[in-house]
């Protein structure tokens, strides 16, 4: 069975450009969870859409956006990129959205901006 | 609100040595409290979670962790560290928000 899987791998953009982040979740899932995990910070939240919609986000300006598909699969936006969005981008999955049982994570997508 | 802190952002070990990883929560309703380890450059897995059964769990790769509810810990242990223990491990809760929130992180390096 395939894992979460994300693309692009790595991403280089410069200040003021936008990116475009892109997850599968597990077959069958249908939560996805953004999250930012840049250098010392830790995992901080970000998004986390269940059956095609929003349903929570973390501290972060509306720049950051995303939306899910009918196939549970999700993208991630980020307009005007700054310096400091630079980070591991890492998307997990569950069985559904109750925040008790396991997420399934994906191994990121690398953004850097110059 | 809930929130996790994570002692100690480096720990270091020698090979066959205690691990010990401590991890502290806040919530204000009975918490759910989970691992995860993260390899390098690859995504996080699960480790062991606690849903209110049984006070010390068990979880993958020998590794246990105790919820004490009394001191709001959440501490992961090991008897004997290998040195593919090494990595970064997160402590994080979840209760009564519509998310996961994880700590910091704790990166564990074994020595030979």
């Amino acid at each position: 069975e395939a894992g979460v899987t994300q693309s692009p791998t790595h991403l280089i953009k410069t200040r003021g450009q936008q990116a475009t982040l892109r997850c599968s979740p597990i077959s069958g899932h249908t939560s996805v969870y953004w999250y930012q995990q840049a250098l010392g910070l830790g995992l901080q939240f970000l998004l986390w859409y269940d059956e095609g919609e929003e349903r929570n986000r973390g501290n972060f300006p509306p720049r950051f956006s995303g939306r899910q598909f009918p196939n549970y699969s999700s993208e991630l936006n980020v307009n005007a990129l700054e310096l400091e969005d630079s980070a591991l981008y890492l998307c997990a999955s569950s069985l559904d959205g109750r925040h008790t049982g396991e997420l399934f994570f994906g191994e990121g997508s690398r953004l850097t901006v110059l | 609100a809930q929130s996790v802190t994570q002692l100690g952002s480096h720990v270091s070990v020698s090979e066959g040595a205690l691990v010990l990883l401590r991890c502290n929560y806040s919530s204000s309703v009975p918490p759910y409290l989970f691992w995860y380890v993260q390899y390098p450059n690859q995504g996080l897995q699960l480790l062991l979670k606690y849903t209110s059964a049984a006070t010390l769990v068990k979880g993958i790769n020998g590794f246990e962790a105790e919820f004490k509810k009394s001191e709001t810990s959440f501490h992961l242990t090991k008897p004997s560290a290998h040195m593919s223990d090494a990595a970064e491990y997160f402590c994080a809760v979840s209760g009564d928000t519509d998310k996961l929130i994880f700590g910091t992180g704790t990166r564990l390096q074994v020595f030979p």
